[in-house]
């Protein structure tokens, strides 16, 4: 089984819908990351956190929200889903070491019609 | 603003060495990161690099030069499995990731 694993893996919706995608880790990390990546382009932080108690958000967070529910789960919404939200989004945790490692869950492709 | 260039593809032959560049420009260093991503798949890391000099793992290897901003991913012995889009990702002052669009790696027979 995956370590971080995201669901769905593949949705598509339509415009103004809510959509939730749901991501839990069994490595017993601390940090927790959602990307998007689009061709052409470099992933992208959506939110991120440190702990439970600790959200932050990155570049690109308008559009979005997220919620910690416990140290394993952090699940991103779109509250009113667009077009230019279709992309692959990846979670993330992050290594206790020196370096700090990502380890991605599979991705969530979402469609936007 | 930050930034990090890496060539857009690349193709390589089965075998053979191929050198992938990254050069980057960000407020701050913390380190460099190269990872795999094959189609479709999630990114898995590679290496790391935070001082200069030449990280060997295997037949991949990772080189930084700070002063230059400049860091290359050498694969050895070219595989068919290492077609894949090759990520570059600095580290800033603040410690968030910056990422590369990828260098798509095209490996013919």
């Amino acid at each position: 089984d995956a370590d971080v694993t995201q669901t769905p893996r593949n949705r598509i919706t339509k415009t103004g819908k809510r959509i939730m995608l749901e991501c839990s880790q069994t490595k017993g990390h601390d940090r927790m990351y959602w990307y998007r990546q689009d061709p052409g382009l470099g992933l992208r932080l959506i939110y991120y956190s440190f702990d439970v108690k600790d959200i932050n958000k990155g570049e690109i967070s308008d559009g979005y929200s997220v919620s910690r529910q416990a140290q394993a789960k952090f699940s991103l919404s779109l509250e009113s889903a667009i077009p230019n939200q279709t992309a692959l989004y990846f979670c993330a945790t992050e290594g206790h070491g020196d370096h700090g490692e990502l380890f991605f869950g599979e991705g969530s492709r979402l469609t936007v019609l | 603003g930050q930034n990090i260039d890496q060539p857009t593809e690349m193709t390589a032959t089965e075998g053979a060495i191929v050198q992938i560049n990254c050069t980057y420009q960000t407020s701050g260093f913390n380190g460099l990161f190269w990872y795999q991503q094959h189609a479709g798949e999630a990114p898995t890391f590679l290496s790391y690099n935070v001082l200069d000099g030449l990280e060997e793992k295997g037949r991949f290897s990772s080189f930084l030069s700070r002063s230059k901003g400049y860091s290359y991913l050498l694969l050895k012995e070219l595989q068919m499995k290492d077609s894949a889009s090759y990520l570059c990702a600095v580290k800033d002052s603040n410690y968030q990731l910056i990422w590369g669009a990828g260098t798509k790696l095209i490996i013919k027979p």
